[in-house]
């Protein structure tokens, strides 16, 4: 399988516990986004990559989220001190990254539950 | 701020209908627009359109781009039950990072047999 993966695909947390996502993104893709999905909404964007730099972070990422791409390659997403309102699917995508195209492709998700 | 608008935000239709879901935008530095299909699970691509008047086909699938009225149509013809999701509207954007996607709500679409 060839596409963008991301693990866990299920998380349950107790309110305060720190939680840490990870995405692979398809190998030859050199961009990387981070978005949150709640129910009855369109994703909303996070962050994102361009290779080991991370360019953009949107209002929603409070200070208790911190998202790294070391190599370029995997990207991790962690949030700190969890609570019940950072419930949500969390979204990666992945794109080519060169001239025009903003095509991006979807990983499975990793849905959160805090408790 | 920048914003994209679907409607209807939800439709129940018959096998072998014909649906046309509705996308219009107000952003500054439009780059393209992108429909994405969901079902239980994250978004696949269907269509990116950055051109006007040029229809995007794919099987029962199509898709067009108006830049000057701000909006796209996504038609499904001959429904199936296989088409019930929610389907995603999303403008990219020029900018310092061209980084990401504004998604609108969705369109939950049910196909009943």
């Amino acid at each position: 399988d060839t596409g963008v993966s991301q693990n866990p695909r299920h998380k349950i947390t107790k309110r305060g516990q720190n939680v840490t996502f990870r995405c692979d993104p398809i190998s030859e893709h050199n961009r990387l986004y981070w978005y949150r999905q709640t129910l009855g909404q369109g994703p909303e964007f996070l962050t994102y990559f361009q290779n080991e730099a991370q360019l953009e972070k949107s209002r929603l990422l409070s200070d208790r989220f911190s998202a790294e791409r070391p190599k370029g390659s995997f990207s991790t997403l962690e949030i700190q001190r969890t609570e019940q309102g950072d419930s949500a699917m969390y979204l990666c995508a992945s794109s080519p990254g060169q001239g025009a195209r903003n095509e991006q492709f979807f990983g499975p998700g990793t849905r959160l539950t805090v408790l | 701020e920048d914003k994209v608008v679907q409607s209807p935000l939800s439709l129940v239709v018959h096998e072998g209908d014909t649906v046309t879901l509705n996308c219009s935008y107000e952003v500054t530095n439009f780059r393209s627009l992108l429909w994405y299909k969901q079902e239980k699970k994250a978004p696949t691509f269907l269509f990116m359109l950055t051109s006007s008047g040029i229809e995007k086909k794919s099987g029962r699938l199509s898709s067009i781009l108006d830049k000057k009225e701000l909006f796209s149509i996504l038609n499904i013809t001959a429904t199936q039950t296989g088409d019930s999701a929610i389907y995603l509207c999303a403008v990219a954007v020029k900018g310092g990072s061209q980084g990401n996607l504004i998604f609108g709500k969705g369109t939950k679409l049910s196909v009943k047999p």
